[in-house]
């Protein structure tokens, strides 16, 4: 089955102890992006990759960091996590950079993170 | 004034209604227009995808642009218990970095 898949799906943590959010897919996808998801402030993009080795800030990078060594792999890691991080974070991915009806963008289930 | 406007609900409807979701936009760049849905616990899913003021049908469902007025609407006729989910609006100007409403949260009761 195509998919995205996130894990964990649930993570509770304390301020300033490093995590790492994994995003798999298993479409061969180009592109990969993270959101997060705030009540009132919708899904804001945090970072994109178009392709193996190139990333991209969007619109809220602060206080994350994103890899990708390999095309089906786009990890979130948050290196000193902060209350104002815990929201429910979606990694997405399509085939294409360009937006089409034909590659559209494929959500994972999404992780909840709190951190106190 | 923010890129996007949705009104955020929640929008309790009988079974059978017709529903209409809305979005305002202001940047003139959007050229894609899409509505996603989101049910509880899951991840937004494609639901119809325009690139032309106008309407376009998909069983039930009805997208319908204005570039002119900056407008966007979903209707749904013959709601369903099972259309219950919160809907997303999204806009692009060709990219895949989309710009989304905040989400509308609707209810459809037996």
């Amino acid at each position: 089955e195509a998919q995205v898949t996130q894990n964990p799906r649930y993570l509770i943590t304390v301020t300033g102890k490093k995590l790492t959010v994994t995003c798999s897919q298993n479409m061969n996808h180009e592109y990969m992006s993270w959101y997060r998801q705030d009540p009132g402030l919708g899904l804001r993009q945090i970072y994109y990759s178009m392709n193996v080795e190139v990333t991209d800030k969007g619109d809220v990078p602060e206080g994350y960091k994103v890899s990708r060594k390999e095309k089906r792999n786009f990890p979130l890691i948050l290196e000193s996590p902060s209350p104002n991080q815990t929201s429910l974070y979606f990694c997405a991915s399509s085939s294409t950079v360009r937006s089409s009806y034909n590659s559209p963008l494929h959500f994972g289930n999404g992780t909840r993170l709190t951190v106190t | 004034q923010k890129e996007v406007e949705q009104d955020p609900g929640p929008l309790s409807v009988p079974e059978g209604a017709i529903v209409s979701l809305n979005c305002t936009y202001s940047n003139s760049a959007f050229q894609y227009f899409m509505w996603y849905r989101q049910y509880s616990r899951k991840g937004p899913e494609l639901l119809m995808y325009t690139y032309s003021s106008g309407n376009k049908e998909d069983g039930r469902f009805t997208a319908q642009v204005d570039k002119s007025s900056k407008y966007i609407s979903l209707f749904i006729r013959d709601s369903q218990p099972s259309d219950s989910a919160t809907y997303l609006c999204a806009f692009t100007g060709g990219g895949n970095k989309l710009t989304f409403g905040t989400g509308t949260q609707l209810k459809v009761e037996l």
